[in-house]
């Protein structure tokens, strides 16, 4: 499979702990986004990459939440001190962004973050 | 800041029917506008991508239409199918790359 994986699919943690995911993107995608997803919502973004630069931010995300793509090709996504309210479902997304296209976003299968 | 939205309610609909879904945004100018493919638990999967210049796109039984008079996009499917059941997002992209998705609409297709 050549598609977006991402690692865990689920995480059982509690309140307090510290948890992190990782995203695989498709190999030849430069662009990799964070989004945040709770039942009966769309995805909401959280920031995304081309190559290892974060380029975009969400206000939403907060100084607990850091994700970085050091060599350009997985990511990872690390909630500190998590709290109930971080409960969601964390998508990954690639894009094979070429100077002047649109983009189109392939998604991995998500996260499913459960904080007691 | 933008908003989004999508039919309130879930769609239920005879197959062989056209399904209608509807997008309306405000506070917004995107530069385009996508639909995606959501199934339970599953990331979601992109359909069609419509610019600000275009006024229609079609893909087998899928069109889309958009209006940034009435900042609106209308999603069909022609011949709707069972399998077609899931959940609908549409998503506006600006010049920034930022993505926003609507709340999603429901659809089932009744056999």
């Amino acid at each position: 499979d050549t598609g977006v994986s991402q690692d865990p699919r689920h995480k059982i943690t509690k309140r307090g702990q510290n948890v992190t995911f990782r995203c695989d993107p498709i190999s030849e995608h430069n662009r990799l986004y964070w989004y945040r997803q709770t039942l009966g919502q769309g995805p909401e973004f959280l920031t995304y990459f081309q190559n290892e630069a974060q380029l975009e931010k969400s206000r939403l995300l907060s100084d607990r939440f850091s994700a970085e793509r050091p060599k350009g090709s997985f990511s990872t996504l690390e909630i500190q001190r998590t709290e109930q309210g971080d409960s969601a479902m964390y998508l990954c997304a690639s894009s094979p962004r070429l100077a002047g296209d649109t983009d189109t976003q392939y998604f991995g299968p998500g996260t499913r973050l459960t904080v007691l | 800041s933008q908003k989004i939205e999508q039919n309130s309610e879930a769609l239920n609909i005879q197959e062989g029917k056209t399904a209608t879904l509807t997008c309306n945004y405000t506070n917004y100018s995107p530069a385009y506008l996508q639909w995606y493919r959501q199934d339970p638990g599953r990331g979601p999967v992109f359909l069609l991508l419509i610019r600000e210049n275009e006024k229609e796109k079609r893909k087998e039984r899928l069109k889309v239409t958009f209006d940034t008079t009435l900042k609106q996009s209308l999603f069909h499917i022609t011949a709707s199918q069972p399998a077609d059941s899931a959940t609908y997002l549409c998503a506006l992209v600006g010049t920034g790359n930022q993505f926003y998705f609507g709340t999603g609409t429901s659809l089932t297709v009744i056999p």
